[in-house]
């Protein structure tokens, strides 16, 4: 069955420094879409980044990429040089290509500070 | 390009009572999904539609129910409301064409209080 599991439920990070959030996945299925999401304290989800389960090159959109590890099945987010902007709630989600379902991870809560 | 709205933004129901809210799309998109979120049980998916069809469904009773209608607009619907169904209903549009998975845009919600 398809899961996502985030492990840090809350972290720290120091204003301009890089930040890695934890993602890691379980699907039986060989095409699948790997997804963050970005919740402001607003409650709006905010789509960040997204690698596809053929995609050999790990996604990257501005400051964040996605660290993207196929054998081990993660998909770990990387935040560069965080800002005070960047607090917020992250959530990993996964779609299968055949079910079209989309599942997400209980998120982590990312506290940026000055 | 307009993003997705959600109407109402808050609501505040008593128990027993049912409600309908409604989601428009991005223009384009066909894929409408619902979610549901809690501080305890965290975003549950509701279900999604695809072209007026509802193409998966999630764990819920069904008291919950929802419809898409040929714009591409879903509403969903809540009968014999509980104090548990309060939460944030998110509703997110996906453009797509059934050949691959595509991130969702998400509607900035409408909180639902149940009292």
């Amino acid at each position: 069955a398809q899961k996502i599991t985030q492990t840090q439920p809350g972290m720290f990070v120091q204003e301009k420094e890089a930040v890695t959030l934890d993602c890691t996945y379980d699907t039986s299925d060989q095409s699948y879409g790997l997804f963050w999401y970005k919740q402001p304290s607003s409650g709006e989800m905010i789509f960040l980044i997204y690698q596809g389960s053929y995609d050999e090159q790990n996604a990257t959109e501005g400051r964040y990429s996605l660290n993207f590890q196929k054998a081990r099945k993660s998909a770990n987010l990387v935040i560069s040089a965080s800002q005070l902007g960047d607090s917020a709630m992250y959530f990993c989600a996964m779609r299968e290509t055949g079910t079209y379902k989309y599942i997400f991870g209980t998120g982590t809560r990312l506290k940026v500070l000055a | 390009k307009a993003g997705v709205t959600q109407t109402p933004r808050y609501l505040i129901k008593t128990r027993g009572q049912q409600v309908t809210l409604s989601c428009s799309p991005i223009s384009g998109h066909r894929s409408v999904s619902w979610y549901q979120q809690t501080p305890g049980q965290g975003l549950q998916f509701l279900f999604e539609y695809f072209s007026e069809t509802q193409r998966n469904k999630g764990n819920f009773p069904g008291r919950f129910s929802g419809r898409q209608f040929s714009n591409s607009r879903s509403e969903m619907n809540v009968s014999t409301l509980e104090l548990g169904d309060s939460a944030l209903y998110l509703c997110a549009s996906s453009l797509d064409s059934g050949q691959g998975a595509r991130e969702q845009y998400f509607g900035p919600g409408t909180r639902l209080t149940v009292t």
